[in-house]
């Protein structure tokens, strides 16, 4: 149980483009998704966190605009990185917390991000 | 503020000798505590974790902890690594409250030598 799955695993796109990237919690409800962002042989970057139906809340120095979060359901949560540009060149992975139960996040695969 | 510090960035071991990384945690607060691995290009796996409860916490592949208040460490032990533990472990503390907010060390990259 509690699978967390991100789609796509791995994307490339160009320059000024926009690019999506889903999370899903397949087996439980999340109350609250997390995003973070990690950097080669780095730690993870908190960015944002979500709760369904509201908006994101995000860490300081995180551009709210380039970064779009939207959590539409207890069980989705996407990532739009807006007018993508090389330094966002990024490994992303997203977490989410089951309703009802403290303390522990779970952990999608992550997303490999090159901006070219 | 909470932080979490992980000393060592990198840890050579032999295969089937014994290993320790080190987690130290500052907070005012009672935490919640955490251990992944992360393998390259993956996400985040749990080790184990520190709810409450008995100070000694076994984990998956052999892996154990322990929750010292006293000295804010969450240590993490193997007593015989595998090639295959070769990975970068993460210690996480959350508060008990809120949002339930991570924050991570900075890794410790296990090299584990044939």
């Amino acid at each position: 149980g509690a699978v967390v799955s991100q789609h796509p695993s791995r994307v490339i796109c160009k320059s000024g483009t926009s690019v999506k990237i889903e999370c899903r919690s397949l087996d439980f409800q999340a109350t609250t998704m997390f995003w973070y962002r990690q950097f080669p042989k780095q730690s993870l970057m908190l960015m944002a966190t979500s709760n369904e139906g509201s908006k994101a809340t995000y860490e300081q120095g995180v551009e709210k605009d380039k970064f779009l979060i939207n959590h539409a359901s207890l069980t989705l949560s996407t990532l739009t990185v807006t007018s993508a540009h090389p330094e966002d060149s990024s490994f992303y992975i997203c977490s989410s917390q089951m309703e009802g139960v403290s303390g522990e996040q779970y952990f999608g695969p992550g997303t490999r991000l090159t901006v070219t | 503020a909470q932080s979490v510090t992980q000393l060592d960035s990198q840890v050579p071991v032999f295969e089937e000798a014994p290993v320790e990384l080190r987690c130290n945690y500052s907070s005012s607060v009672s935490v919640y505590l955490f251990w992944y691995v992360q393998y390259p290009n993956q996400g985040l796996q749990l080790l184990l974790k520190y709810l409450s409860g008995s100070t000694l916490v076994k984990g998956i592949n052999g892996f154990e902890a322990e929750f010292n208040k006293s000295q804010t460490s969450f240590h993490l032990r193997k007593p015989s690594v595998h090639i295959s533990d070769t990975a970068e472990y993460f210690c996480a503390v959350s508060f008990t409250s809120g949002t339930y907010k991570y924050i991570f060390g900075t890794g410790t990259r296990l090299k584990v030598l044939a």
